[in-house]
């Protein structure tokens, strides 16, 4: 595998319900980064992480928990969402938190029933 | 703080003619920008990027984007377009964040259509 890749593509959940999602990046890079990205709004940064430090926090509601074991692992666990979280979630990396050139996985399609 | 702004939210284009999407961007420093490219189902692909120097960009795929500072803009161009350019553009700029790291601003993009 090459790039960044995320688990699963697709996830329909209920509002009690406790999910996680992953991302990976075979890229060698120190920064990773969770974006929702909402039908008609811009992309929203969520977290970002550098050398497994949380460096950002973008006022996310705690029912969204990220959790960074490594440089090359990300992920979102999830419980209790609401229906106005389904969104695609995305997740980027790239060289270095002070980077601004990203690179995006493909996204996970989450629906909260 | 910094802002994107893609005055159209869709545009209609017929295969092999030209392509402009327009972007204008709002932000105290000098900007790093960049567009990206998402096809249904996928994530973001950067096309191209501007840090500095030549204000002409090229990017993949044939693209172009040309940084105007007197006018806040970095537009993408394409002198023809091909059917499968057909997906959404997304203008971004690069700022610092509060906690010092880089943080991407997106604007909410430009549906792109190709005709036959």
């Amino acid at each position: 595998e090459t790039g960044v890749t995320q688990t699963p593509r697709h996830l329909v959940m209920g509002m009690t319900n406790k999910k996680s999602l992953k991302c990976e990046q075979h890229l060698g890079h120190n920064a990773m980064y969770w974006y929702k990205q909402s039908a008609k709004k811009p992309l929203e940064l969520m977290f970002v992480y550098n050398f497994k430090e949380q460096t950002e926090n973008n006022s996310v509601p705690s029912r969204f928990s990220p959790e960074c074991p490594n440089s090359s692992h990300l992920f979102l666990h999830l419980h209790t969402l609401q229906p106005e979280d389904s969104a695609l979630y995305l997740c980027a990396s790239s060289t270095r938190w002070t980077s601004h050139e990203q690179f995006f996985g493909p996204g996970t399609r989450l629906t909260v029933l | 703080a910094q802002s994107v702004t893609q005055p159209d939210i869709h545009i209609t284009v017929s295969e092999g003619a030209s392509l402009e999407l327009r972007c204008n961007y709002s932000y105290g420093a000098t900007p790093y920008l960049f567009w990206y490219v998402q096809s249904p189902g996928q994530g973001l692909q950067l096309l191209l990027k501007y840090f500095s120097g030549d204000t002409l960009v090229q990017g993949i795929k044939g693209f172009e984007a040309e940084f105007k500072r007197s006018q806040s803009s970095f537009n993408l161009r394409k002198p023809s377009v091909h059917w499968s350019d057909a997906a959404e553009y997304f203008c971004a700029v690069g700022a610092l964040s509060s906690g010092s790291a880089r943080q991407l601003t997106f604007g909410s993009g430009t549906q792109l259509t190709v005709l036959p």
